[in-house]
């Protein structure tokens, strides 16, 4: 079965500090994983993908994340904060070798950027 | 990606009721997804919305209590039956695959509000 941890509920960060919003996964085949933000009263937005190829992929609003196979964690990364990214994240994953399976979604971190 | 327009936004209704939520995509997607969300919480998926064919509906959802449509590739409906105040949520349509690849994303409608007073 698939899972999604994101072991901090909140972060917080001074505004122009680097930030880190942390993801591990399980599934039994391989990944594909997403980052999603949420802002308030808002639906999902997609923030960025690892299919393959490159452990570090970009994204929207200058994020980033690295995929780490040996620590099954898919961190979501940005080099200098902005109040305006705080938010609600959630981090996604889908099994590539079940075309059927669903996504499956953490918990959530919420994302305060401190002026 | 494909734009999802989903209402109604938010409402606010009495229980014993019904409601029915719209979701319409700007493109032929794969799949469509119905999700429920508590404020500040992750997502619980509701069901899957098939095509021509009844929805696949998760542990803990009933058709009879979520009934779903989807006549085609770009539109479905979700009507929460019956709402208690429990059903108070924010409910999401999602999207999948417009290409059928299946690297793609999901894409969310901005989600309805509801309140079951």
């Amino acid at each position: 079965a698939q899972s999604v941890a994101q072991p901090e509920d909140q972060v917080n960060v001074a505004e122009g500090n680097p930030l880190t919003v942390k993801c591990t996964y399980s599934v039994s085949g391989n990944p594909y994983l997403f980052w999603y933000v949420q802002y308030p009263n808002r639906g999902l937005q997609f923030l960025l993908k690892y299919i393959t190829g490159d452990n570090l992929v970009k994204g929207s609003y200058g994020f980033e994340a690295e995929f780490n196979k040996s620590q099954t964690s898919f961190h979501l990364k940005k080099p200098s904060a902005l109040v305006s990214d705080s938010a609600l994240y959630f981090c996604a994953v889908r099994d590539r070798d079940n075309y059927g399976q669903n996504f499956v979604f953490g918990p959530g971190t919420r994302l305060s950027v401190l002026p | 990606s494909a734009v999802i327009s989903q209402k109604p936004s938010r409402d606010i209704c009495q229980r014993g009721t019904s409601l029915t939520i719209q979701c319409q995509v700007d493109s032929q997607v794969t799949m469509m997804f119905w999700y429920r969300q508590q404020p500040g919480q992750s997502l619980t998926l509701i069901a899957t919305a098939n095509q021509g064919s009844e929805a696949t509906y998760e542990s803990g959802f009933v058709i009879d209590k979520f009934p779903i449509s989807r006549p085609n590739l770009t539109f479905s409906t979700l009507t929460v039956s019956n709402m208690s105040p429990e059903d108070s949520s924010i409910y999401l349509c999602s999207g999948w695959g417009p290409s059928g690849s299946a690297t793609g994303e999901l894409f969310f409608g901005e989600g309805s509000r509801l309140t079951v007073l």
